[in-house]
């Protein structure tokens, strides 16, 4: 079975802290992505990475950096965590054109 | 820039009725489509793929169709039951990067 897991469900932190979000797959897919979802706003994509040490900007790649070592592993970086990164953020990867989402992450910023 | 609406953004339907739930995209240049559902505070679970030389995927009592020339996919839910309250999303594909809509919140009352 496909699976995607994220370090951590909940998250609080406070304003200026480096955060670390992380996500394995177990499926060796080649492609990875880390997406924020805002009511009203949906789901947008921050960074995306389609092969070890690759990445690519997505649509809001302000504030984040990501890193990726090993084909299972995609971590995401708030380098100083501010309160509008208040949000559920989601990795997924994928094969064949499907996506695979992880049970997410809500993290609060204060 | 890939904009996606899905039309309606929320519906309450008795349990047993057959409904449709809509996905428009403006740029029809897309390679594939997909969609999910997302209970509250979770992650987002695949439904259906339907690739590029595809019309229509089905599984189970989902069937998703796509007309890329006008943009839209539907989404056909047939005897629905109160499992399948969620929300619904679909994303459309190119080059990597999926576009999401917000979603349809689905009630289905029993």
């Amino acid at each position: 079975d496909v699976k995607v897991t994220q370090s951590s469900r909940y998250l609080v932190k406070r304003t200026g802290e480096k955060v670390f979000l992380e996500c394995v797959q177990d499926m060796d897919h080649e492609n990875m992505f880390w997406y924020r979802q805002d009511p009203g706003l949906g789901l947008r994509l921050i960074y995306f990475s389609y092969d070890v040490k690759m990445k690519e900007k997505g649509d809001i790649p302000e504030g984040y950096s990501v890193s990726r070592e090993k084909k299972e592993r995609f971590s995401l970086i708030l380098e100083s965590a501010s309160t509008n990164q208040t949000s559920m953020y989601l990795c997924a990867s994928s094969f064949s054109y499907e996506q695979f989402f992880g049970p997410g992450t809500r993290l609060t910023v204060l | 820039k890939q904009e996606v609406t899905q039309i309606p953004a929320a519906l309450s339907v008795p349990e047993g009725e057959n409904l449709v739930l809509n996905c428009s995209f403006t740029d029809s240049a897309i390679y594939n489509l997909q969609w999910f559902r997302q209970d509250p505070g979770k992650g987002l679970t695949s439904l259906l793929l339907i690739q590029s030389s595809q019309r229509e995927q089905t599984s189970g009592r989902l069937n998703a169709s796509l007309d890329k020339s006008s943009g839209r996919s539907t989404l056909y839910i047939a005897a629905s039951q109160p499992g399948d309250s969620a929300t619904y999303l679909c994303a459309p594909e190119g080059t990597y990067k999926y576009i999401f809509g917000t979603g349809t919140r689905l009630k289905v009352l029993a």
